[in-house]
């Protein structure tokens, strides 16, 4: 079945340095994609989305990369700070609008910021 | 705006207690959303509804029911709670505009069912 997943479970990072956290899909008709983060005792909060049309798209700090040839889905944070540390889910959402628009959502991976 | 809110905050159930999670969004949205996660793992759709007066089940609907009160309300009901509910429930909301296609999330209800 249509699955969203994720290679790394456990990122430890140093602070100030970059961030990549990977994602693969496996729904080809999936058109549009989020990065949510979820701090400990919240809810996910929205991060950064593209759609299938684009291969790249920047916030602040943040990069979100999409290679629909091998459905690959990462998340770039740059400088990674204290307060990035949280877990963080990919999701997609596929085409299909009598579906309710629903998400797939990944495992997570939790980044952990070491000072 | 306070988005997706949620009550209770946390919630302790005797095995075969019912109770109704409650869930309401100011954000004129759509379609809402009810998820469980489970310790160490991502989000399991429960049940979602597309627009006021209708619902549909999600990939765990089993134990549970839901209510959608009005276009601001979406409830979740457990008639009879089993210590396999145990988990951390989310409500989520999204507009139908193309351009927003993201679910915000309300900041959810501990439950834990002895």
């Amino acid at each position: 079945g249509e699955s969203v997943g994720l290679h790394l479970p456990t990122l430890s990072v140093q602070e100030g340095d970059n961030s990549i956290i990977n994602c693969a899909y496996s729904n080809s008709a999936s058109d549009y994609f989020i990065w949510y983060k979820q701090e400990s005792g919240k809810g996910p909060q929205f991060i950064i989305d593209i759609r299938s049309n684009m291969d790249k798209r920047q916030g602040q700090r943040v990069t979100v990369l999409l290679n629909k040839t091998v459905k690959h889905l990462s998340l770039q944070i740059a400088a990674t700070q204290p307060g990035d540390s949280a877990v963080y889910f990919c999701a997609e959402n596929g085409p299909n609008e009598a579906a309710g628009n629903k998400l797939t959502f990944g495992g997570g991976t939790r980044v952990l910021v070491k000072p | 705006n306070a988005g997706v809110t949620q009550t209770p905050k946390f919630q302790v159930l005797k095995t075969g207690q019912s109770m109704t999670l409650q869930c309401a969004q100011d954000m004129n949205h759509n379609s809402m959303y009810w998820y469980r996660q489970d310790p160490g793992m991502g989000l399991r759709l429960i049940y979602y509804s597309a627009s006021e007066g209708t619902t549909d089940k999600g990939e765990v609907p089993n134990g549970y029911n839901v209510s959608r009160l009005n276009k601001r309300e979406f409830s979740l009901r457990l008639e009879s709670a089993a210590p396999s509910q145990t988990s951390v429930y989310f409500c989520a909301s999204r507009a139908e505009d193309r351009a927003q296609e993201t679910q915000y999330f309300g900041p959810g209800t501990r439950l834990l069912v002895l």
